[in-house]
């Protein structure tokens, strides 16, 4: 069975400060692992797609990496509007409905 | 470009009556899905489609039923509400394109059972 451990739980950051929010997962054979944005009241938003160890990916003040059994979101130098909670999920081989197993997300506060 | 919808927004509704929350996508995207969200638990599965007139079980498939008889339509139906069923219901669709299945998410239904 696939799982997803978000941590931490939640961050409060101050404008500037940077910092990595972790995901660590295990599944049987990795089709790939996502990062979804949550704003209050709103639908996740998809940010990134990672398929194997050593990928890494950018955009604006965010970065994915991935690794065998972790992937870290890099926040850089964080703005009051990265403020939302953080997704990871993953896909495995074995997902035959297609489905995503989600954790249970990291809630980001960037204070001004 | 609509992408997906999701209605009503917000429901309120009694134990024992029978709710319908729908979903359309404008994408053609073959595979549907309903999630549920609770704090502490994460986003799960409860029913997914993978085409129209298919459909099956997910993580948390007891209480609910869903059809699809048309590609762009996937509704999910509490048929007797239970205060359990409280929560913020999504509904996603992916177009099975590249290596991995990006999901693309609607805006959600926060549903109350009384």
């Amino acid at each position: 069975e696939d799982q997803v451990t978000q941590s931490p739980e939640a961050l409060r950051l101050q404008e500037g400060e940077s910092s990595s929010l972790n995901c660590s997962y295990t599944v049987s054979g990795l089709r790939g692992l996502f990062w979804y944005r949550q704003d209050p009241g709103k639908g996740p938003e998809f940010l990134f797609t990672l398929y194997s160890a050593g990928e890494e990916k950018e955009k604006e003040r965010l970065k994915a990496t991935l690794t065998k059994k972790e992937s870290f979101l890099h926040i850089t130098a964080p703005k009051p509007e990265d403020s939302a909670t953080y997704l990871c999920a993953v896909q495995g081989l074995g997902a035959g409905r297609r489905a995503l197993t989600f954790g249970s997300g990291t809630r980001l506060q960037v204070q001004p | 470009d609509a992408g997906i919808t999701q209605s009503p927004r917000y429901k309120i509704t009694e134990t024992g009556r029978q709710v319908t929350l729908m979903c359309h996508q404008t994408w053609s995207h073959s595979y549907m899905f309903w999630y549920r969200q609770d704090l502490g638990h994460g986003l799960r599965l409860i029913y997914y489609s993978a085409a129209a007139d298919i459909t099956d079980k997910g993580e948390v498939p007891d209480g609910y039923v869903v059809s699809r008889s048309k590609t762009e339509n996937f509704p999910l139906t509490l048929e007797s509400a239970t205060r359990s069923q409280t929560s913020v219901y999504f509904c996603a669709s992916t177009d099975l394109r590249g290596r991995a299945d990006t999901q693309y998410f609607g805006p959600g239904t926060r549903l109350t059972v009384l």
